[in-house]
């Protein structure tokens, strides 16, 4: 298996345009969570999903930002509209075999 | 609130073994101890959990005090490749729903 794998690797937008980050987690895991990650934060949990369902959102920070999973294989995380407070390194990860297998991060940057 | 305490760094030398400690006196019985580490700008990478035994992988050992306040990772042979931010984390096994707190900043001195 490939990983978790997270497109774009580096996303440079201007406030007020959308953003859309994607991620297909790893085959057979039933849980995926995104994290956003600042050196102000750190690491902190956004949503996760179990079989596609969104279980908590608490973490989302505003009604700007809206996260999907129409299936098994993808799931979307969307900024509308960006501001410059977004800029950080978004993760995907997805759970099985009682581990977390975290995605290589999309560096956002909202001018 | 995170529910485990960690030393803000470390440093370590080379080949010398890295004991990180994690106080969790806070989780309860069922909720396992979690270690990750992050290399630079990478996503966490899983080292190893547990409950109540020391448990050891290919990656390093976990060493979890009797009363389960307090565990320790341990790299028995440290490499510059272990300079990272090292996480433990409690929570249960199968939730997957972790809170990362600010870890360990662990460097490998040559």
């Amino acid at each position: 298996d490939a990983g978790v794998i997270q497109s774009p690797r580096h996303e440079v937008t201007e406030m007020g345009q959308e953003v859309t980050l994607r991620c297909k987690p790893i085959s057979g895991h039933d849980y995926l969570f995104w994290y956003r990650q600042t050196m102000m934060r750190g690491l902190e949990l956004l949503i996760y999903f179990n079989n596609n369902v969104p279980i908590d959102d608490s973490g989302m920070p505003e009604d700007r930002f809206s996260a999907k999973m129409p299936n098994a294989s993808f799931s979307t995380l969307k900024i509308q509209p960006s501001e410059p407070r977004d800029s950080a390194v978004y993760f995907c990860a997805s759970g099985g075999q009682e581990k977390l297998f975290f995605g290589s991060g999309t560096q956002l940057s909202v001018l | 609130d995170a529910k485990t305490t960690q030393p803000p760094s470390m440093d370590c030398a080379e080949g010398r073994a890295a004991n990180l400690p994690c106080n969790h006196s806070t989780i309860s019985g069922n909720e396992y101890v979690y270690w990750y580490r992050q290399i630079h700008s990478q996503g966490p990478q899983y080292i190893i959990h547990g409950l109540k035994n020391n448990e050891t992988n290919e990656m390093a050992s976990l060493i979890i005090t009797e009363d389960r306040k307090s565990s320790t990772l341990i790299l028995p042979h440290a490499t510059l490749r272990d300079t990272a931010v090292y996480y433990c984390i409690g929570e249960f096994s199968g939730t997957y729903k972790y809170i990362f707190g600010t870890g360990t900043r662990l460097k490998v001195l040559a």
